[in-house]
C-alpha cells in the first residue's frame, strides 16, 4: 500500500539552527499537511498546501515556518531559527483529490529535539 | 474555536469484550469526522470517515457512529483483540476549512 515518507526519523539541533524536515507524499495526491505533537499533547494542525500555495495555516506557522515543493516528490517544513518549544514530533499527511476521498495518510513522523 | 474531547482516556479490557470510545465536539458545522489509531512512537492510521451527512461507518470490527447535532461520536470495536492496543484518536475536519482538530486520545490496553 503507498504510504507517506518522512525523513530524518529523529533530528537533534541547538536552538537558533535552522532545520529542514522532508516528506514524500503518496504519489497521486494533491493535498499536504504538516501536524505535530508535542510530547503528551493533542496532535496540532500546522499548515495545509495545495496547488503549490499555502492554502491554511494555524497560530503556530508563523514567519519562522516555511514549506515548499521543490520538485513533483517532496515536500519540505522548514523551521527558521528553532526554539526549545519547537520540540515535538512532526507529521506530514497528504490527501487525494475529491470529497470521495477525505481520508488523511500520515507519515510514521519526525522526532525533533531541540537542545 | 472547535474543541474535541474524548472520554475515557485511558481504557483496559480484557480480550473478546466489545467496547465504546467517546468522542464530543464543540461546533456541529463539521465536514466529516474522522477516527485514528495511533501506535507508540508512530505515525496515525485513519480508522473509519465518516462525512458530515452520514449517521455510521464500518470496518471489520469497527463501528462508528456519528450524531452531529449533539456533537458526538463514538467508536465501537468489537471482540477485542491484544493487536487493538493502541492510542485511538478522534478528529473533526469543520466546514470550510482544511484542517483536522484533535481529541486527546483514548489509549486502549487489551489483555490477553
Amino acid at each position: 500500500e503507498p504510504e507517506v515518507t518522512q525523513t530524518p526519523s529523529h533530528q537533534v539541533t541547538q536552538m537558533g539552527q535552522e532545520v529542514i524536515l522532508r516528506c514524500v507524499p503518496i504519489s497521486n495526491h494533491l493535498y499536504f499537511y504538516w501536524y505535530r505533537q508535542i510530547l503528551g499533547q493533542k496532535v496540532e494542525f500546522l499548515v495545509s498546501f495545495y496547488n503549490n500555495e499555502i492554502s491554511e495555516k494555524s497560530e503556530i506557522f508563523d514567519d519562522q515556518f516555511s514549506v515548499e515543493r521543490p520538485d513533483g516528490s517532496n515536500f519540505t517544513l522548514k523551521i527558521r531559527s528553532t526554539k526549545l518549544e519547537d520540540s515535538a514530533m512532526y507529521f506530514c499527511a497528504s490527501k487525494d483529490r475529491g470529497t470521495t476521498n477525505e481520508k488523511l495518510f500520515f507519515g510514521s513522523g519526525t522526532q525533533l529535539s531541540v537542545l | 474555536k472547535q474543541e474535541v474531547t474524548q472520554i475515557p482516556a485511558a481504557l483496559s479490557v480484557p480480550e473478546g469484550e466489545n467496547l465504546v470510545l467517546n468522542c464530543s465536539f464543540t461546533d456541529s458545522a463539521i465536514y466529516n469526522l474522522q477516527w485514528f489509531r495511533q501506535d507508540p512512537g508512530k505515525g496515525l492510521t485513519s480508522l473509519l470517515l465518516i462525512q458530515s451527512s452520514q449517521r455510521e461507518q464500518t470496518s471489520g470490527r469497527l463501528n462508528a457512529s456519528l450524531d452531529k447535532s449533539s456533537g458526538r461520536s463514538t467508536l465501537y470495536i468489537a471482540a477485542s483483540q491484544p493487536g487493538d492496543s493502541a492510542t485511538y484518536l478522534c478528529a473533526v475536519r469543520d466546514t470550510g476549512r482544511r484542517a483536522l482538530t484533535f481529541g486527546s486520545g483514548t489509549r486502549l490496553q487489551v489483555q490477553p
